[in-house]
């Protein structure tokens, strides 16, 4: 059974401290993508990689926040320092991307809820 | 400046009728659109999708409809089940080549009461 892996799934740390999430996409998946879900913005989009490499990250604060894939099976996400302004659920996604018309779908993890104390 | 929009952020519908979840984009560049559902503590799952060139599609008790002239897509969930209790995402994308950047709206919240 197929599915998309994040660690830890729950995380409370105190201000100015380092954080980081892991995320195992699916095997054979080309396309990770971390999101940040937040009561008023919904689920929006940090950063998205494929094949390993960067795509977008404009949706990252670029201070304190940083995207890496070491490899194809690991994906990871870092704040440092934290602040409670980032206590939020984080989901990473994967899918896979051919770049002809295929089906759309993406993945879920199922989230590293942060709390900043 | 969200691109997608979900004004209702609940809904209540009695089982067995039927639920109609509403959806508004902005960005008219959209091609492909999305449902998710999503339960607590678990991540999103993909739901039914849509192309662009196509107003309506269907899935068992699920049917999305697109109307592009006026930028908005429902989702009808019939017969309603206690079950379908999630809250409900759309997305919008610019490509459908695959697994691409989603745009998604702040969600819906659908209890079915039985």
């Amino acid at each position: 059974d197929a599915r998309v892996t994040q660690t830890p799934r729950h995380k409370v740390t105190e201000m100015g401290q380092e954080v980081t999430m892991r995320c195992q996409p699916i095997l054979g998946h080309n396309t990770v993508f971390w999101y940040r879900q937040t009561m008023m913005q919904g689920l929006e989009l940090l950063a998205y990689f494929r094949n390993r490499a960067p795509l977008d990250d404009s949706g990252m604060p670029k201070d304190r926040f940083s995207a890496e894939m070491p490899d194809a099976t690991l994906a990871t996400l870092k704040i440092q320092p934290s602040e409670p302004r980032d206590s939020a659920v984080y989901f990473c996604a994967s899918g896979s991307n051919s770049g002809i018309v295929a089906y759309n779908e993406q993945f879920f993890g199922p989230g590293t809820r942060l709390t900043v104390l | 400046d969200q691109q997608v929009k979900q004004n209702s952020p609940s809904l209540s519908v009695q089982e067995g009728r039927i639920s109609i979840l509403n959806c508004d984009y902005t960005n008219s560049m959209f091609d492909y659109f999305l449902w998710y559902k999503k339960y607590p503590a678990e991540g999103p799952t993909f739901l039914i999708s849509i192309s662009s060139i196509k107003d309506k599609n269907e899935d068992g008790r699920f049917t999305v409809f697109l109307n592009k002239s006026a930028k908005h897509l429902s989702l009808h969930i019939v017969p309603s089940q206690p079950g379908d209790s999630a809250v409900y995402f759309c997305a919008a994308s610019f490509d459908q080549t695959g697994a691409n950047n989603l745009f998604f709206g702040t969600g819906t919240r659908l209890t079915v009461i039985p």
